[in-house]
């Protein structure tokens, strides 16, 4: 089946800096990304629609300028967190769809980056 | 926009027994309800879906129904295992395109020895 992954798998930084999180489609390509947070024992809050060669999609109260996303190719998305604060401690989670017209249609995560800020 | 309403939050069953969640979802257009597992730390991992086109669909011991009418659907593991604790999470969405899934807030299923 396809892979996503995502770099790094955790990470603590300090708070005012930024943390930059990479999510790759392994074995096909993607058009589209999706970035979600989960903190704990919540549900999947989607951030951001990222696409390919375009600016991201950003959902309601989400801040484009403190969470940067960059979709350069078809596969590789990144997730950059802007001047960092605790409260921005969560689970960042990527997603990805087959690319329209393949046969598969479902919807694929990464393992997830844990990024701890103190 | 979709909004998918899941219950209950928390749900323990024992051993052997079976374990239902149920969700139900606003936009009648939606055609594609997926269901995720996720243990701690994990990521969230596709379990079984359905699409609008069928009515229930079956696993070994999992199994989706669906009502387009009443905009619900519902997930049943029968004869659950302790490696079944997990968070539960149902989603609402769209079988092709772009647009990602909407997802709900999710089951915390405890299966007892």
């Amino acid at each position: 089946g396809a892979v996503v992954s995502q770099h790094p798998s955790w990470v603590i930084c300090k708070s005012g800096t930024s943390v930059k999180i990479e999510c790759r489609s392994l074995d096909f390509q993607a058009t589209t990304m999706f970035w979600y947070r989960q903190f704990p024992k919540q549900s999947l809050m989607l951030m951001a629609t990222s696409n390919e060669g375009s600016k991201a999609t950003y959902e309601q109260g989400v801040e484009k300028d403190k969470f940067l996303i960059n979709h350069a190719s078809l596969t590789l998305s990144t997730l950059t967190v802007t001047s960092a604060h605790p409260e921005d401690s969560s689970f960042y989670i990527c997603s990805a769809r087959l690319q329209p017209g393949q046969y598969l249609y479902e919807q694929y995560f990464g393992p997830g980056t844990r990024l701890t800020v103190t | 926009g979709e909004n998918v309403e899941q219950h209950p939050s928390t749900l323990s069953v024992q051993e052997g027994d079976s374990a239902v969640i149920k969700c139900t979802y606003s936009d009648s257009a939606s055609n594609y309800f997926p269901w995720y597992k996720q243990e701690l730390g994990k990521r969230p991992q596709l379990i079984i879906d359905i699409r609008s086109n069928v009515g229930e669909k079956k696993d070994q011991r999992i199994a989706v129904t669906l009502n387009k009418t009443a905009k619900h659907f519902s997930l049943h593991i029968t004869e659950t295992q302790p490696e079944d604790s997990a968070v539960y999470f149902c989603a609402a969405g769209f079988v092709s395109g772009n647009t990602p899934l909407v997802f709900g807030k999710g089951t915390r299923l405890s299966v007892i020895a």
